[in-house]
């Protein structure tokens, strides 16, 4: 079976802070993708990043970056410096086989406050 | 610009009624997607649709069905079969091509049932 799981339900920082949002997965696939989706609050998903299980290179983007470990699947997302206008609903995600279809965990909700 | 619209932002069902959501995207994507979120919960696969013509049942499809007649369309119908319809609904679509193109989303319906 294939799952996502976000444990961290809510987190809240000030900000300027660092934060780690958490990501397991469970899958039995060799070949699968992982993304980041955030959610702000006028709802529509924007994706953030794709990593496919070959490569484990972390990746920064900004604020913004990735720690990708195949021995723990995890897929960890941090963001350095948090502002205001990172609070937002962060979804994981698992993707596998040919149909394109997404695997979410169930989200976990960022709030900065100032 | 290209990109998903969905109408309408907000729809209010009396019980027995059959709704439809309405999907379009001008992106040129082969496949398409419906999802439902409820609150505190990840995204779950009702639909998709990977070309004109064919869908699949996803996860949760009871109580919903669609139809894909035209590439850039993909109407939700959610029926009175459903017993529990009130919830936020998401399109996305991708690129077929690669199965693990990340999926780009519309800005959502949320649905109530009064």
């Amino acid at each position: 079976a294939q799952k996502v799981t976000q444990a961290q339900t809510e987190i809240s920082v000030v900000e300027k802070e660092d934060v780690t949002l958490d990501c397991v997965y469970e899958t039995r696939d060799t070949t699968y993708y992982l993304f980041w989706y955030k959610q702000p609050p006028s709802g529509e998903l924007v994706f953030l990043i794709r990593r496919n299980s070959f490569d484990e290179q972390n990746e920064i983007s900004g604020r913004y970056s990735w720690n990708f470990q195949k021995s723990t699947s995890s897929f960890n997302f941090t963001i350095t410096a948090s502002q205001v206008v990172d609070s937002a609903v962060y979804f994981c995600a698992l993707c596998s086989g040919n149909t394109g279809k997404l695997i979410f965990g169930q989200g976990t909700t960022l709030q900065v406050k100032p | 610009d290209g990109g998903i619209t969905q109408s309408p932002k907000y729809l209010f069902r009396k019980e027995g009624q059959n709704v439809t959501l309405s999907c379009e995207q001008n992106l040129n994507h082969d496949a398409m997607y419906w999802y439902r979120q409820d609150p505190g919960q990840g995204l779950r696969l009702i639909y998709y649709s990977q070309i004109v013509n064919d869908f699949q049942k996803g996860d949760i499809a009871e109580g919903y069905s669609v139809s894909r007649e035209k590439k850039e369309s993909f109407p939700l119908t959610v029926t009175s079969a459903q017993k529990n319809p009130t919830a936020f609904y998401l399109c996305a679509s991708r690129e077929a091509v690669h199965p693990y193109n990340e999926q780009f989303f519309g800005p959502g319906t949320r649905l109530t049932v009064l």
